[in-house]
């Protein structure tokens, strides 16, 4: 079964501009959650989706969206791009998501690079 | 989710056994522990997790303490692409906040030839 795909994996924007990344969730899969990795902050939880419906926002400003379809893919948006928005970009796919259990799978990431 | 503490950095001599350290004194006894990697800027990998009893997979062991509030990951036979930062992770069992891991630092494991 292939893994959960991201694209693109490398990305570089300018102040300002806004990005939209592509999470392919585990085929079968419905939940897809988005996390943010920086060095200074570490992995931070963004969102996650379920059945086309946020289910959880992690406290970052409404520059950060996403959402996802009918297939389970999911997309995040960044608006008015900041220097501090350059980031690995995650997106971890499980089941269902609402069992301890219910393990989450995570994608290579999307290296955004804001300049 | 219960707050971990784990060791900032460890080295490991390979073929030898890597035990990895994990403190969750504030687990709930609905919540499971969890056990991720993540090798120099790709994806975290899932090792792992457990309830209250010890586990083992082809990959590692997971050695949980009766009251639950410390646990050890286990790699038996260490190797250089062991090399990573490994996440313990604490979340709910059951409820939409199942998702909603929280990363803490993690422990970067050094493993030496």
């Amino acid at each position: 079964k292939a893994g959960v795909t991201q694209t693109p994996r490398y990305l570089i924007k300018t102040r300002g501009q806004q990005v939209t990344l592509s999470c392919s969730p585990i085929s079968g899969h419905r939940s897809v959650s988005w996390y943010q990795q920086t060095p200074g902050q570490g992995l931070q939880f963004l969102f996650e989706y379920f059945s086309e419906t946020q289910r959880n926002k992690g406290n970052f400003p409404g520059r950060f969206s996403g959402r996802q379809f009918s297939n389970s893919r999911s997309e995040m948006n960044v608006s008015t791009l900041e220097l501090g928005d350059s980031a690995l970009y995650l997106c971890a796919s499980s089941l269902f998501g609402t069992r301890g259990t219910d393990t989450q799978y995570f994608g290579p990431g999307t290296r955004l690079t804001v300049l | 989710d219960a707050k971990t503490t784990q060791p900032p950095s460890m080295d490991c001599a390979e073929g030898r056994a890597a035990n990895l350290p994990c403190n969750h004194s504030t687990i709930s006894g609905n919540e499971y522990v969890y056990w991720y990697r993540q090798i120099h800027s790709q994806g975290p990998q899932y090792i792992i997790h457990g309830l209250k009893n010890n586990e083992t997979n082809e990959m590692a062991s997971l050695i949980i303490t009766e009251d639950r509030k410390s646990s050890t990951l286990i790699l038996p036979h260490a190797t250089l692409r062991d090399t990573a930062v490994y996440y313990c992770i604490v979340r709910v069992g059951s409820g939409n906040a199942g998702n909603m891991l929280t990363f803490g630092g993690g422990t970067r494991l050094m493993v030496k030839p």
